[in-house]
């Protein structure tokens, strides 16, 4: 089946410091990515659509320079929290969409656990 | 290691009917169990959160039960409707964030 990787798994990074997590789709195409991120007792919410070659569109209350989002390639999607800060601390999470016409059946990422101190 | 399915996973029903979806998790060591929306080629949109010590949750025409013990939750809508149309995913939040693989839902009008 479709798997979808995100690295790293955990980070714990001091107040101010940028961190970048990545969201690979290995073993088909994505034109289309999605993150969310949940906080602790919350739903699952969305945060961005990130499509391959454009710019992301992200979802309101959702700031763009502080959630860089880079979806250099069909099966590589980046996420940067940029000056991070203690409530920026979330779990996210990727997703990733096949190429259209194959499926709308979006194929879930592990997670990512960022802490900021 | 937690394993999520649901039941049925797919579904077509004539507008107006009540309807029940079902979701069965392995592992009862959760802190919540989510609902969520898909439609085709959009993110995720949340439906209801059960915390693990609640047993349901409602929001207007949808109800969300929620059975640790039997490793249970079951997506209630009431009076479904054309745009209830879409695919319905649950996932049980504990070490790991786990999806079922959805329950694909038409309302036909």
């Amino acid at each position: 089946g479709a798997v979808v990787s995100q690295h790293p798994s955990r980070v714990i990074c001091k107040s101010g410091t940028s961190v970048k997590i990545e969201c690979r789709s290995l073993d088909f195409q994505a034109t289309t990515m999605f993150w969310y991120r949940q906080f602790p007792k919350q739903s699952l919410m969305l945060m961005a659509t990130s499509n391959e070659g454009s710019k992301a569109t992200y979802e309101q209350g959702v700031e763009k320079d502080k959630f860089l989002i880079n979806h250099a390639s069909l099966t590589l999607s980046t996420l940067t929290v940029t000056s991070a800060h203690p409530e920026d601390s979330s779990f996210y999470i990727c997703s990733a969409n096949p190429l259209a016409g194959m499926t709308d059946t979006q194929y879930f990422g592990p997670g990512t656990r960022l802490t900021v101190l | 290691k937690q394993e999520v399915t649901q039941i049925p996973a797919a579904l077509s029903v004539p507008e107006g009917e009540n309807l029940v979806l079902n979701c069965s998790f392995t592992d009862s060591a959760i802190y919540n169990l989510q609902w969520f929306r898909q439609d085709p080629g959009k993110g995720l949109t949340s439906l209801l959160l059960i915390q693990s010590s609640q047993r349901e949750q409602t929001s207007g025409r949808l109800n969300a039960s929620l059975d640790k013990s039997s490793g249970r939750s079951t997506l209630y809508i009431a009076a479904s409707q054309p745009g209830d149309s879409a695919t319905y995913l649950c996932a049980a939040a504990g070490q790991n964030f786990v999806f079922g693989p959805g329950t694909r839902l038409s309302v036909l009008p």
